[in-house]
């Protein structure tokens, strides 16, 4: 497809580990991004990540890259009720950006 | 840690007039540019700046947007005769030298 996907909701329990899933669409080399956005806020950057790397780190956020299935993931570690928000996943094709539509994060208490 | 802002938060307007959509990028970047979220919808790109000039825009972009960067710290967005469909929330975003992508907090643009 051309479009980058994402699953549009995520219910998890506090304390328990998030997982968000993105399908891009770029075979080559390529930047992917993932963003938070909370209600009435901007994109806040989280995480990035070159195509040509497997897996990155940052505290709490994991992002894994499968690019032979073009596969993005986040993962949230400990997912805090301030990790409620939308998430967007992001890839670059010609130094812009090209969204999915965000996945919404609900944190139960 | 540097910051990309946007003035105004929220701006108002009857259609057709002309709003000015204002952000300053990061002070040490070199690409900027705007994108707009429609409520509900992806966040779409309109157009990249480089060099004091476009270097590339969306078919979104037609002949009554404009951008400009009027001295060394404004990056600016002219919509020149608002309609209806130009509500959104829009976004000035500056790229780093690593391919980090920066976005401001938005402008919401509400046409009457």
């Amino acid at each position: 497809g051309e479009d980058v996907e994402q699953s549009l909701f995520l219910s998890v329990r506090e304390g328990d580990s998030s997982v968000i899933n993105c399908t891009y669409t770029d075979s080559s080399s390529t930047y992917l991004y993932w963003y938070k956005q909370e209600p009435g806020a901007g994109l806040q950057l989280l995480t990035y990540i070159f195509s040509n790397m497997d897996m990155k780190q940052d505290q709490r956020l994991t992002v894994l890259l499968n690019k032979k299935d073009k596969h993005l993931s986040l993962r949230i570690a400990d997912t805090q009720t301030g990790d409620s928000a939308i998430y967007f996943c992001a890839e670059m094709r010609d130094y812009k950006l090209s969204f999915g539509a965000g996945t919404t994060v609900t944190v139960r208490a | 840690e540097p910051e990309v802002t946007q003035t105004p938060s929220h701006q108002v307007t009857q259609m057709g007039q002309e709003v000015i959509l204002r952000c300053v990028p990061i002070s040490n970047h070199l690409y900027f540019y705007w994108y707009r979220q429609i409520l509900g919808q992806k966040v779409e790109f309109l157009v990249s700046f480089y060099n004091n000039e476009i270097s590339e825009k969306s078919e979104i972009f037609d002949d009554q947007f404009s951008v400009e960067r009027p001295d060394g710290s404004n990056f600016t967005l002219k919509i020149r005769s608002t309609k209806l469909e130009d509500s959104a929330m829009y976004f000035c975003a500056s790229r780093g030298p690593r391919n980090e992508q920066f976005f401001g907090p938005g402008t919401r643009l509400t046409v009457l």
